[in-house]
Protein backbone atom coordinates (compact mmCIF):
# COMPACT_ATOMS: atom_id res chain seq x y z
CA UNK A 1 0.00 0.00 0.00
CA UNK A 2 0.92 3.64 -0.44
CA UNK A 3 3.68 5.01 2.30
CA UNK A 4 3.80 8.08 3.61
CA UNK A 5 4.81 10.92 0.70
CA UNK A 6 6.86 14.11 0.95
CA UNK A 7 7.31 16.49 -1.63
CA UNK A 8 9.53 18.09 -2.79
CA UNK A 9 12.05 15.90 -2.63
CA UNK A 10 15.04 18.11 -2.92
CA UNK A 11 14.66 22.13 -2.02
CA UNK A 12 17.30 24.40 -2.68
CA UNK A 13 16.79 28.07 -1.74
CA UNK A 14 18.41 31.53 -0.66
CA UNK A 15 19.27 32.57 2.74
CA UNK A 16 16.25 34.55 3.90
CA UNK A 17 13.31 33.16 2.01
CA UNK A 18 10.46 31.17 3.08
CA UNK A 19 10.05 27.45 2.09
CA UNK A 20 7.09 24.89 2.67
CA UNK A 21 7.68 21.51 3.18
CA UNK A 22 4.69 18.90 2.55
CA UNK A 23 3.92 15.37 4.14
CA UNK A 24 1.15 12.83 3.09
CA UNK A 25 0.93 10.49 5.90
CA UNK A 26 -0.59 7.07 5.29
CA UNK A 27 -4.65 7.12 5.41
CA UNK A 28 -5.86 6.65 8.22
CA UNK A 29 -2.72 7.40 10.55
CA UNK A 30 -4.15 9.98 13.11
CA UNK A 31 -0.38 10.82 14.12
CA UNK A 32 2.15 12.70 12.53
CA UNK A 33 5.68 13.61 12.99
CA UNK A 34 8.09 16.00 12.10
CA UNK A 35 11.99 14.95 12.57
CA UNK A 36 15.54 16.91 11.00
CA UNK A 37 18.32 15.03 10.15
CA UNK A 38 21.66 17.09 9.89
CA UNK A 39 23.99 15.66 7.63
CA UNK A 40 25.76 12.95 9.18
CA UNK A 41 23.44 12.91 12.93
CA UNK A 42 21.17 11.41 13.84
CA UNK A 43 17.39 12.82 14.30
CA UNK A 44 15.88 15.37 16.06
CA UNK A 45 12.01 15.76 17.04
CA UNK A 46 10.63 18.99 15.85
CA UNK A 47 6.75 18.74 16.17
CA UNK A 48 3.79 15.85 17.14
CA UNK A 49 0.25 15.91 15.86
CA UNK A 50 -2.42 13.52 17.50
CA UNK A 51 -5.65 14.00 15.88
CA UNK A 52 -7.49 16.78 17.19
CA UNK A 53 -5.24 17.76 19.90
CA UNK A 54 -3.28 20.85 20.12
CA UNK A 55 0.09 19.77 18.66
CA UNK A 56 3.62 18.70 20.67
CA UNK A 57 5.44 21.75 19.42
CA UNK A 58 8.43 21.11 21.80
CA UNK A 59 10.99 20.33 19.20
CA UNK A 60 10.83 23.43 17.27
CA UNK A 61 14.39 25.30 17.36
CA UNK A 62 13.25 28.79 16.87
CA UNK A 63 9.28 31.06 16.07
CA UNK A 64 11.15 30.67 12.48
CA UNK A 65 8.90 26.87 12.23
CA UNK A 66 5.76 26.04 12.18
CA UNK A 67 3.84 23.18 11.11
CA UNK A 68 -0.15 22.95 9.96
CA UNK A 69 -2.09 19.75 9.77
CA UNK A 70 -5.30 19.73 8.01
CA UNK A 71 -7.82 17.18 9.74
CA UNK A 72 -5.95 13.75 10.15
CA UNK A 73 -4.62 13.79 6.51
CA UNK A 74 -1.90 16.27 5.11
CA UNK A 75 0.73 18.96 6.58
CA UNK A 76 3.22 21.20 5.99
CA UNK A 77 6.52 22.68 7.39
CA UNK A 78 6.91 26.04 7.21
CA UNK A 79 10.62 27.89 7.78
CA UNK A 80 10.83 31.35 7.78
CA UNK A 81 13.53 33.60 6.88
CA UNK A 82 15.84 30.29 6.18
CA UNK A 83 19.50 29.79 7.19
CA UNK A 84 22.55 28.13 6.27
CA UNK A 85 21.79 26.27 9.79
CA UNK A 86 18.41 25.11 8.62
CA UNK A 87 20.00 22.89 5.52
CA UNK A 88 19.43 19.49 6.54
CA UNK A 89 16.69 16.40 5.44
CA UNK A 90 13.17 16.82 6.78
CA UNK A 91 11.28 13.33 7.77
CA UNK A 92 7.54 12.72 8.44
CA UNK A 93 6.53 9.98 9.85
CA UNK A 94 2.88 8.92 10.57
CA UNK A 95 1.54 6.44 12.86
CA UNK A 96 -2.13 5.08 13.57
CA UNK A 97 -1.52 7.04 17.34
CA UNK A 98 -2.47 4.03 19.81
CA UNK A 99 -0.41 2.74 22.43
CA UNK A 100 0.97 -0.31 20.14
CA UNK A 101 1.78 2.69 16.94
CA UNK A 102 4.82 2.31 15.11
CA UNK A 103 6.27 5.44 13.19
CA UNK A 104 6.61 4.66 9.38
CA UNK A 105 8.66 7.57 7.54
CA UNK A 106 8.57 9.01 4.45
CA UNK A 107 11.77 8.98 2.20
CA UNK A 108 12.70 12.90 3.86
CA UNK A 109 12.87 16.39 2.06
CA UNK A 110 16.70 17.72 2.03
CA UNK A 111 17.00 21.37 2.05
CA UNK A 112 19.89 23.19 1.06
CA UNK A 113 20.07 27.05 1.88
CA UNK A 114 22.72 29.05 0.18
CA UNK B 1 13.41 14.55 29.04
CA UNK B 2 14.51 11.42 27.44
CA UNK B 3 18.61 11.07 26.55
CA UNK B 4 19.23 8.17 24.25
CA UNK B 5 23.55 6.61 23.74
CA UNK B 6 24.33 4.49 20.88
CA UNK B 7 27.64 2.86 20.65
CA UNK B 8 29.33 1.53 18.52
CA UNK B 9 29.32 4.98 16.11
CA UNK B 10 30.63 2.64 13.02
CA UNK B 11 31.42 -1.06 13.10
CA UNK B 12 33.18 -3.26 10.65
CA UNK B 13 32.39 -7.14 10.18
CA UNK B 14 33.08 -10.02 7.77
CA UNK B 15 30.17 -10.97 6.11
CA UNK B 16 28.81 -13.77 7.88
CA UNK B 17 29.83 -12.91 11.40
CA UNK B 18 27.16 -11.48 14.38
CA UNK B 19 27.16 -7.66 14.86
CA UNK B 20 26.13 -6.20 18.17
CA UNK B 21 24.62 -2.90 18.49
CA UNK B 22 24.09 -1.45 22.25
CA UNK B 23 21.37 1.66 23.36
CA UNK B 24 21.21 2.91 26.69
CA UNK B 25 18.03 5.49 27.61
CA UNK B 26 17.60 7.17 30.56
CA UNK B 27 13.69 7.59 30.84
CA UNK B 28 12.33 4.69 33.10
CA UNK B 29 8.94 5.50 31.68
CA UNK B 30 9.83 4.78 27.78
CA UNK B 31 8.06 1.95 27.03
CA UNK B 32 8.00 1.30 23.21
CA UNK B 33 12.19 1.03 21.94
CA UNK B 34 12.31 0.64 17.49
CA UNK B 35 15.23 -0.06 15.25
CA UNK B 36 15.44 1.63 12.29
CA UNK B 37 18.03 0.71 8.93
CA UNK B 38 18.68 4.18 6.95
CA UNK B 39 20.42 3.70 3.93
CA UNK B 40 21.69 6.06 1.82
CA UNK B 41 19.30 8.90 0.54
CA UNK B 42 15.95 7.51 1.91
CA UNK B 43 14.18 7.69 4.79
CA UNK B 44 14.21 5.37 8.01
CA UNK B 45 12.65 2.41 7.84
CA UNK B 46 11.67 0.41 10.96
CA UNK B 47 13.27 -3.54 11.46
CA UNK B 48 12.35 -4.41 14.72
CA UNK B 49 10.83 -2.85 17.31
CA UNK B 50 10.07 -4.06 21.47
CA UNK B 51 7.96 -3.21 24.02
CA UNK B 52 8.71 -2.97 27.86
CA UNK B 53 6.52 -5.98 28.39
CA UNK B 54 8.84 -8.25 27.19
CA UNK B 55 12.67 -8.78 27.22
CA UNK B 56 13.28 -10.22 23.74
CA UNK B 57 11.70 -10.57 19.85
CA UNK B 58 13.80 -11.98 17.19
CA UNK B 59 12.85 -12.14 13.37
CA UNK B 60 14.93 -13.93 11.23
CA UNK B 61 18.58 -13.14 11.62
CA UNK B 62 17.61 -10.02 13.68
CA UNK B 63 16.97 -9.86 17.36
CA UNK B 64 16.32 -7.30 20.27
CA UNK B 65 16.83 -7.65 23.85
CA UNK B 66 15.74 -5.33 26.36
CA UNK B 67 16.94 -4.82 30.14
CA UNK B 68 14.45 -2.42 31.57
CA UNK B 69 16.33 -2.53 34.98
CA UNK B 70 19.84 -1.61 33.32
CA UNK B 71 17.69 0.47 31.05
CA UNK B 72 19.77 -0.44 28.11
CA UNK B 73 18.75 -2.41 24.43
CA UNK B 74 20.66 -4.58 21.62
CA UNK B 75 20.21 -5.09 18.10
CA UNK B 76 21.59 -8.77 17.09
CA UNK B 77 22.00 -9.33 13.65
CA UNK B 78 23.40 -12.68 12.48
CA UNK B 79 25.12 -14.23 9.75
CA UNK B 80 25.56 -10.44 8.32
CA UNK B 81 25.31 -10.19 4.34
CA UNK B 82 26.81 -6.94 2.39
CA UNK B 83 23.08 -5.81 2.03
CA UNK B 84 23.16 -5.03 5.67
CA UNK B 85 25.39 -2.41 5.63
CA UNK B 86 23.46 0.74 6.57
CA UNK B 87 23.29 3.13 9.37
CA UNK B 88 21.28 1.86 12.43
CA UNK B 89 19.20 4.20 14.86
CA UNK B 90 17.81 3.15 18.19
CA UNK B 91 15.31 5.64 19.51
CA UNK B 92 13.04 4.98 23.07
CA UNK B 93 9.71 6.42 23.46
CA UNK B 94 6.47 7.26 25.95
CA UNK B 95 4.93 5.62 23.02
CA UNK B 96 2.36 7.07 21.27
CA UNK B 97 4.64 9.73 21.83
CA UNK B 98 7.54 11.28 19.65
CA UNK B 99 10.75 9.15 19.34
CA UNK B 100 13.59 10.03 21.15
CA UNK B 101 16.37 8.66 18.63
CA UNK B 102 20.30 8.03 19.42
CA UNK B 103 22.95 9.19 17.18
CA UNK B 104 23.45 6.08 14.91
CA UNK B 105 25.70 3.33 13.81
CA UNK B 106 27.24 2.76 10.64
CA UNK B 107 28.04 -1.04 9.97
CA UNK B 108 29.84 -2.20 7.10
CA UNK B 109 29.71 -5.92 6.14
CA UNK B 110 32.76 -6.56 4.15
CA UNK B 111 32.45 -9.84 1.20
Amino acid sequence: GAGVSQSPSNKVTEKGKDVELRCDPISGHTALYWYRQRLGQGLEFLIYFQGNSAPDKSGLPSDRFSAERTGESVSTLTIQRTQQEDSAVYLCASSLGTTTDTQYFGPGTRLTVL
Amino acid sequence: GENVEQHPSTLSVQEGDSAVIKCTYSDSASNYFPWYKQELGKGPQLIIDIRSNVGEKKDQRIAVTLNKTAKHFSLHITETQPEDSAVYFCAASRSPDKLIFGTGTRLQVFP
